[in-house]
């Protein structure tokens, strides 16, 4: 089954520790996104991949680290989590060079941070 | 910064109502507009991408319709059933975007009673 698999579901963390959310797809899309979700605003973009080796900033990036060493997975590091990183996050992926496709999006990670 | 808008922000409709909600994006450097339903404890899933002028889509008792000159997007359902209970999303990517970003809205959260 084609699909985006992140974990975990549901993290409970102290301020300061780090933390490591993974996302993998199996679809062999060559591009990746991390978004998070919170009350009253709509999915904002946290970084994003074009393809190995290639991540960049999105809107949100303070406080967090990717790495794409492999096309399949796109991690999103939290070094020294704090509270104001408390929310839903969601991984998407998205083919590349094929027209206009929709996202794949993950089933969701809820992170809160004490 | 780019804005997208959806209202109304909320719908509470009975079931077999007919309901329609809207997307406005930018008129300028317009590449896509994306529709997503987003369910309860699950992940958006795809429901149109459309990228030209006067673009039509449906699916079932669904569809959309796109007007990128003057920057909206509608959104149909016809005959509402509870299980159209979703929050529904639209995003929208501009001309220049290689890097695959999408700008989301902070979509209309549509309730159908039986």
């Amino acid at each position: 089954e084609a699909q985006v698999t992140q974990n975990p579901r549901y993290l409970i963390t102290v301020t300061g520790k780090k933390l490591t959310v993974t996302c993998s797809q199996n679809m062999n899309h060559e591009y990746m996104s991390w978004y998070r979700q919170d009350p009253g605003l709509g999915l904002r973009q946290i970084y994003y991949s074009m393809n190995v080796e290639v991540t960049d900033k999105g809107d949100v990036p303070e406080g967090y680290k990717v790495s794409r060493k492999e096309k399949r997975n796109f991690p999103l590091i939290l070094e020294s989590p704090s509270p104001n990183q408390t929310s839903l996050y969601f991984c998407a992926s998205s083919p590349r060079g094929r027209g206009e496709s929709g996202y794949t999006f993950g089933s969701g990670t809820r992170l809160t941070v004490v | 910064i780019l804005n997208v808008e959806q209202s109304p922000q909320s719908l509470h409709v009975q079931e077999g109502d007919s309901t329609n909600f809207t997307c406005s994006f930018p008129s300028s450097n317009f590449y896509a507009l994306h529709w997503y339903r987003w369910e309860t404890a699950k992940s958006p899933e795809a429901l149109f991408v459309m990228t030209l002028n006067g673009d039509e889509k449906k699916k079932g008792r669904i569809s959309a319709t796109l007007n990128t000159k003057e920057g909206y997007s509608y959104l149909y359902i016809k005959g509402s059933q509870p299980e159209d209970s979703a929050t529904y999303l639209c995003a929208f990517k501009k001309t220049s975007s290689n890097t695959g970003k999408l700008i989301f809205g902070q979509g209309t959260t549509l309730q159908v009673k039986p």
